[in-house]
C-alpha cells in the first residue's frame, strides 16, 4: 500500500514555542491531506482539510491562526502549532488522499506525539 | 452535523470468545471504513465497505454494512491476544471527503 510519513515522530517543546510537523506522501500524489488530533483514550478528531495550493478548511472550533497548515506540493503538507501550550499536547496524525492503486483511498501517517512543557 | 456513534466503548473478553462492535451514522454514508489502533500506535486501515448490505471477511473478522448504509459492524470470532487494541469505524458522506470517526471500541483479551 501507499506510504505516508510524518516528521518528527515525537517532539517535546517549551510552552510558547512553535512546532512544525511534516506529512509526506512517499509514493503517490496526494490531492488532499487531512490533519487529525487524538487525545489519550479518545477518538480521532478532524482538525482541517488541505488541498494543494489552496487554503485549508478548518473544522469548527479549530483556531486557524494557531494551527497553520501549508500544503505546498502534492506530496507535502505541514502543520505548525504556534505558541504551543500544555493543552496542545496530543497525538497529531495526518492522512493523505489520492489515487494509489485501484481506487482512491486515505492513507494515514504514523503520527506525531507532541508534548508541551 | 454528521455523527458516527460507536458502541460499546470498552469490551473485555476471555481469549476464544467472540467480539462485536457497532457503528451507527446519523446520515447515509458513501462508505464506511474500519481501523485498528494498537496502544501507542496509529490507526491502521482494515477495510472499506461501499455497497449496501455488503459483507466482507478477513480471516476471523467479519465486516457488515447495513442496507441503508447508515450502520456497520465488526465481528471477531474466537478472539486472540493479538486482537487487543481499539477498533474505530469511520464514515464518509462522499468518496474522498472527510472521514468522521466513531468513538472507538477498546478491546482487551484475557488469556
Amino acid at each position: 500500500g501507499a506510504v505516508v510519513s510524518q516528521h518528527p515522530s515525537w517532539v517535546i517543546c517549551k510552552s510558547g514555542t512553535s512546532v512544525k510537523i511534516e506529512c509526506r506522501s512517499l509514493d503517490f500524489q496526494a490531492t488532499t491531506m487531512f490533519w487529525y488530533r487524538q487525545f489519550p483514550k479518545q477518538s480521532l478528531m478532524l482538525m482541517a482539510t488541505s488541498n494543494e495550493g489552496s487554503k485549508a478548511t478548518y473544522e469548527q472550533g479549530v483556531e486557524k491562526d494557531k494551527f497553520l497548515i501549508n500544503h505546498a506540493s502534492l506530496t507535502l503538507s505541514t502543520l505548525t502549532v504556534t505558541s504551543a501550550h500544555p493543552e496542545d499536547s496530543s497525538f497529531y496524525i495526518c492522512s493523505a488522499y489520492g489515487l494509489a492503486g485501484l481506487w482512491d483511498e486515505q492513507f494515514f501517517g504514523p503520527g506525531t506525539r507532541l508534548t508541551v512543557l | 452535523g454528521q455523527q458516527v456513534m460507536q458502541i460499546p466503548q470498552y469490551q473485555h473478553v476471555q481469549e476464544g470468545e467472540d467480539f462485536t462492535t457497532y457503528c451507527n451514522s446519523s446520515t447515509t454514508l458513501s462508505n464506511i471504513q474500519w481501523y485498528k489502533q494498537r496502544p501507542g500506535g496509529h490507526p491502521v486501515f482494515l477495510i472499506q465497505l461501499v455497497k449496501s448490505g455488503e459483507v466482507k471477511k478477513q480471516k476471523r473478522l467479519t465486516f457488515q454494512f447495513g442496507e441503508a448504509k447508515k450502520n456497520s459492524s465488526l465481528h471477531i470470532t474466537a478472539t486472540q491476544t493479538t486482537d487487543v487494541g481499539t477498533y474505530f469505524c469511520a464514515g464518509q458522506r462522499n468518496q474522498g471527503g472527510k472521514l468522521i470517526f466513531g468513538q472507538g471500541t477498546e478491546l482487551s483479551v484475557k488469556p
